[in-house]
């Protein structure tokens, strides 16, 4: 089936603890993106991916860092935690990017104490 | 810089009403425009897109028409089903980056 796994689906963590959100898809997509989701706010984008080894930011890219090393896997790695990071964050993928449709992940609900 | 701009809801209708949810966007070049619905605890899905100007995009009876005179891409159908409540964002593309807007939550009753 085709899809994009991320992982975990809830995580309670504390400010400044190191966390990584993973993310994963399996229908061989060139483009990945994190974004989150607040109230009042939508979707906003953090980073996106167009290859293995390229990445750049999106619109709210501070405090969060990626990486692809491979095609199928681009984490989600917060450094130093703090509460204005709790938020429900998706990781998505397509064929090629902005022409294409997203596939979403079923989410992950952060909340930095 | 890019924006889309969505009608506040909450919605609320009866089952077979008339649906409309307004969608504006700011864009500089030529964007494709997105619709995409959320359903409780699940990620979004995309409903239906346009990637240029005067296309229309429909799916499931939903349909938007991407207005470049307007920069407008409404989402309407013309008769809801209870199976449609769920939350609605519109989405546009410029380059590789994407700008959603805030969603419209619909709840439609029996």
């Amino acid at each position: 089936e085709a899809q994009v796994t991320q992982n975990p689906r809830y995580l309670i963590t504390v400010t400044g603890k190191k966390l990584t959100v993973t993310c994963s898809q399996n229908m061989n997509h060139e483009y990945m993106s994190w974004y989150r989701q607040d109230p009042g706010l939508g979707l906003r984008q953090i980073y996106y991916s167009m290859n293995v080894e390229v990445t750049d930011k999106g619109d709210v890219p501070e405090g969060y860092k990626v990486s692809r090393k491979e095609k199928r896997n681009f984490p989600l790695i917060l450094e130093s935690p703090s509460p204005n990071q709790t938020s429900l964050y998706f990781c998505a993928s397509s064929r090629l990017g902005g022409l294409e449709k997203l596939f979403f992940g079923s989410g992950t609900q952060l909340s930095v104490l | 810089g890019n924006s889309v701009t969505q009608m506040e809801g909450p919605v609320t209708l009866s089952e077979e009403a008339f649906l409309t949810i307004n969608c504006t966007y700011t864009a500089t070049g030529y964007p494709s425009l997105f619709w995409y619905v959320q359903y409780p605890g699940e990620g979004l899905q995309l409903l239906l897109k346009a990637t240029k100007a005067d296309d229309k995009g429909s799916n499931k009876g939903f349909e938007a028409t991407y207005r470049k005179e307007t920069t407008s891409f409404h989402l309407e159908k013309g008769s809801v089903q209870v199976s449609d409540s769920a939350v609605y964002f519109c989405a546009l593309s410029a380059g590789n980056q994407f700008y959603f807007g805030t969603g419209t939550s619909l709840t439609v009753i029996p």
